[in-house]
């Protein structure tokens, strides 16, 4: 089974500034690589797959990169509806997900 | 607009079974695979499985190999993941999940994605004695 590890747990930053998440695998997923938002109460939100391409509606401030094993979500500039937890998910090999990384108001 | 709206919270107890239906509008049912995800209280996320509403072909999850079942009804657009033998550590929230790829193109079958792009609201299973 492919473990996904994301880094950091908790981030806690300010509206307007920017968020770099962190997803890495423990072995090549390609780029197989999916991230979802979601907030309390809510089912998850599909924003990027296959690593960088903007699933349909989701603003540009959200972008993803990476390939092989190490992968980043980044927020441009933070609106206050983007603080939420975060989950990476790789479809290369079975499917398996992040544990998530909370992103909260500093 | 695309809408999958879930049957409502279940407590059960241990070694009985469960069954969660998904009611999709909005887009043509029978062209997109549909997905089973979990998740457990304050956890992350856990795939259970797929079925194709199509040919109502699925693939399960080896962790629940036997004891799921996904089946659907095309006449009304819904999907049902029956889970049985329930153990505690089964209480979660259960959701159904649309596929981001059709499941045909240009006549050729094609097969999921294994991205979700739309999400039903989630139904509460809670295991307990």
């Amino acid at each position: 089974e492919i473990v996904l590890t994301q880094s950091p747990a908790t981030l806690s930053l300010s509206p307007g500034e920017r968020a770099t998440l962190s997803c890495r695998a423990s072995q090549s997923v390609s780029s197989y690589l999916a991230w979802y938002q979601q907030k309390p109460g809510q089912a998850p939100r599909l924003l990027i797959y296959d690593a960088s391409n903007r699933a349909t509606g989701i603003p540009a401030r959200f972008s993803g990169s990476g390939s092989g094993t190490d992968f980043t979500l980044t927020i441009s500039s933070l609106e206050p509806e983007d603080f939420a937890v975060y989950y990476c998910q790789q479809r290369s090999n079975l499917i398996t997900f992040g544990q998530g990384t909370r992103l909260e108001i500093k | 607009q695309v809408q999958l709206v879930q049957s409502g919270a279940e407590v059960k107890k241990p070694g009985a079974s469960v069954k969660v239906s998904c009611k999709a509008s909005g887009y043509t049912f029978t062209g997109y695979y549909m997905h089973w995800v979990r998740q457990a209280p304050g956890q992350g996320l856990e795939w259970m499985g797929w079925i194709n509403p199509n040919s109502g072909g699925t693939k399960y999850a080896q962790k629940f190999q036997g004891r799921v079942t996904m089946t659907r009804d095309t006449s009304i657009s819904t999907a049902y993941m029956e889970l049985s033998r329930l153990r505690s550590d089964d209480t979660a929230v259960y959701y159904c999940a649309r596929d981001l790829r059709l499941s045909e193109g240009a006549g050729i079958h094609l097969w999921p994605m294994y991205y979700y792009d739309f999400w039903g609201q989630g139904t509460l299973v809670t295991v307990s004695s």
